[in-house]
């Protein structure tokens, strides 16, 4: 399958400072990426899906202005956090894809572990 | 909305044995996608299993197998032969056709192959 690399894999920031966690497709193009959170033990929940090229959509619930999300290029996204808190520290996952009907696999990054002290 | 709903939290299985992990849905749509993630320790999501609803036929993968009912919504995975490295969180998935591709998680069932 195509590889999704997310970089950092793990960081620790203190409250009040942002975070910029990147998300690369490095051997294939991707129209669209997806940002998740992950609590310990929980499933992934969707945080927002980002388009190259256009806004990103958040879903219901996520603070838009808190997490910053730029698709810049087909093979680069990234999720900056923005004034962390404890309260953001968790699992951040990323996945890349060119979904359709044809393509229906989502590949994601390895994840970011973002401890806020 | 769609909803996906796993009901076992936590399963053990003795290693070379076989077991299911459930999966229930709800949707209105006809034409969508299921898929069985697997996030082993190492937190990486891999892609275990698909299946196209128009599909009637059950895909399977090696050791891996789902018994997909359509009318009851429900999208088991069967793993035989388990083995130590199957021990993983096992995510259940759905991704319809109309509107936004994106995929819808479930709650997740932690797996244990025991030696």
């Amino acid at each position: 399958g195509a590889v999704v690399s997310q970089h950092p894999s793990w960081v620790i920031c203190k409250s009040g400072t942002s975070v910029k966690i990147e998300c690369r497709s490095l051997d294939f193009q991707a129209t669209t990426m997806f940002w998740y959170r992950q609590f310990p033990k929980q499933s992934l929940m969707l945080m927002a899906t980002s388009n190259e090229g256009s806004k990103a959509t958040y879903e219901q619930g996520v603070e838009k202005d808190k997490f910053l999300i730029n698709h810049a290029s087909l093979t680069l996204s990234t999720l900056t956090v923005t004034s962390a808190h404890p309260e953001d520290s968790s699992f951040y996952i990323c996945s890349a894809s060119n979904l359709d009907r044809a393509n229906t696999e989502a590949f994601f990054g390895q994840g970011t572990r973002l401890t806020v002290v | 909305a769609q909803t996906v709903t796993q009901s076992q939290p936590e399963m053990s299985v003795q290693e070379a044995e076989t077991v299911t992990l459930s999966c229930t849905y709800d949707t209105s749509e006809n034409n969508y996608y299921l898929f069985w993630y697997k996030q082993p320790p190492s937190r990486q999501m891999i892609l275990v299993i698909r299946q196209e609803a128009y599909k009637q036929q059950n895909a399977t993968e090696n050791r891996f197998s789902v018994n997909f009912q359509k009318a009851a919504k429900s999208f088991s995975l069967k793993i035989s032969d388990s083995q130590l490295g199957d021990t993983a969180m096992y995510f259940c998935a759905f991704m319809g056709t109309s509107g936004t591709y994106k995929y819808i998680f479930g709650t997740g069932t932690r797996l244990k192959v025991l030696a």
